[in-house]
């Protein structure tokens, strides 16, 4: 079955560290990975995709790269601000299951200046 | 309206009470969908619609009907209301030129006492 296991949280930074939140999905076919983020009292916005293997969905200063010999694909900033301050989601959807979507269970990240 | 609605913002609601959360997007997309959300699991995926006139079931269907009218709605039923039922309920919807990702409401918290 599909699945998206992240790493718990909370995480808690100082500003302009250095930001990893693993991500790992079990999948049948070729799934599409997201992540989404979520800030205090909002719904769910995407914040970058990667439709295929080896490919990296970067934005806001925000990457990640689509590996499919780790089934990963892991959250990365050089440089966290405090607005960045949110949890944060990794996501899968697969055509396979009519294109639904499964999520992690969410990392909390607080940045502290 | 631009993007997805959802009402109420936040209800408190009495156990075996019956209550409608309402959802409305005005992107034309095909496919909509109900999630809830709690502390340590994530989302949820609670039911879906890919197209006008169907729907289906999620992964905690229970204790929930959805109906799909026309593609704009996509209201949430529960039937009778109990405290586990208490928890963010957010409407999302995918389709249009970009069928993978997903675009979320801002949610409609629920108390269920």
């Amino acid at each position: 079955g599909n699945s998206v296991t992240q790493m718990e949280g909370p995480v808690t930074l100082s500003e302009e560290a250095f930001l990893t939140i693993n991500c790992t999905y079990t999948a049948t076919g070729y799934p599409s990975l997201f992540w989404y983020v979520q800030y205090p009292g909002e719904g769910l916005q995407l914040l970058l995709k990667a439709t295929k293997a080896d490919d990296k969905g970067s934005n806001k200063g925000f990457e990640a790269t689509y590996r499919k010999e780790t089934t990963s694909f892991h959250l990365e900033k050089g440089s966290v601000q405090v607005s960045d301050s949110a949890v944060y989601f990794c996501a899968l959807s697969s055509s396979n299951t009519g294109n639904q979507f499964y999520f992690g269970t969410g990392t909390s990240l607080t940045v502290i200046p | 309206i631009a993007g997805i609605t959802q009402a109420p913002t936040s209800q408190i609601l009495a156990a075996g009470r019956r209550m409608t959360l309402r959802c409305t997007q005005d992107m034309r997309h095909n496919a909509m969908y109900w999630y809830r959300q709690d502390l340590g699991l994530g989302l949820r995926l609670i039911h879906y619609s890919n197209t006008a006139g169907t729907t289906g079931k999620g992964e905690v269907p229970d204790g929930y009907s959805v109906s799909r009218a026309n593609t704009d709605d996509f209201p949430l039923t529960l039937a009778s209301a109990v405290p586990s039922q208490t928890s963010v309920y957010f409407c999302a919807s995918s389709g249009g030129t970009s069928i993978n990702e997903q675009f979320f409401g801002p949610g409609t918290r629920l108390t269920v006492l």
